[in-house]
């Protein structure tokens, strides 16, 4: 089953301590990215990748990393998360469509 | 500054009665729009897209129209029924090649009443 699968679905997590959310997907696609999505601002690009070593930001970079490593893994890595980045992220494969994660629920205390 | 923009945060129809979304953007560059369907806890899904060469596109109960001179698209769910129930999201973006990047609206939460 083609899928794209994020974990933890949930954290809840303090400032300042450094967290990783993993994404992978089995559709051999070149193209990721991460988004989130808050309360009346849709969903928002943080950064995207083409292709194995190839990343760029998107519209809200501020305060994350990504790497790209392998073709089917693209972690996002928050190195000192704040309360602003409390939000609901999703990882998304393959441009059109894109197929997204179930989510990543994330708390900063 | 917002270029997909969805005014409407909601919107409540009786089951087995049409459903119309709004989707307005503003860069002309833009030429190809999709909308995706989002329930609680689950990640969005394509639903249906359009290029900007048609006006109309169908896909069983969903019909997406596109006004280019106007910058509007619409989506159009005939019969709604109440699995329906979900947030849709408007996108668009400039091509379709591997550097293209998907723009989205803020999306709006549709309620099919039973």
């Amino acid at each position: 089953e083609a899928q794209v699968t994020q974990n933890p679905r949930y954290l809840i997590t303090v400032t300042g301590k450094k967290l990783t959310v993993t994404c992978s997907q089995n559709m051999n696609h070149e193209y990721m990215s991460w988004y989130r999505q808050d309360p009346g601002l849709g969903l928002r690009q943080i950064y995207y990748s083409m292709n194995v070593e190839v990343t760029d930001k998107g519209d809200v970079p501020e305060g994350y990393k990504v790497s790209r490593k392998e073709k089917r893994n693209f972690p996002l890595i928050l190195e000192s998360p704040s309360p602003n980045q409390t939000s609901l992220y999703f990882c998304a494969s393959g441009p059109f469509p894109q197929y997204f994660g179930p989510g990543t629920r994330l708390t900063v205390l | 500054d917002q270029q997909v923009k969805q005014n409407s945060p909601s919107l409540s129809v009786q089951e087995g009665r049409i459903s119309i979304l709004n989707c307005d953007y503003t860069n002309s560059m833009f030429d190809y729009f999709l909308w995706y369907k989002k329930y609680p806890a689950e990640g969005p899904t394509f639903l249906i897209s359009i290029s900007s060469i048609k006006d109309k596109n169908e896909d069983g109960r969903f019909t997406v129209f596109l006004n280019k001179s106007a910058k509007h698209l619409s989506l159009h769910i005939v019969p709604s029924q109440p699995g329906d129930s979900a947030v849709y999201f408007c996108a668009a973006s400039e091509g379709t090649g591997a550097n293209s990047k998907l723009t989205f609206g803020k999306g709006i939460t549709l309620s099919v009443r039973p």
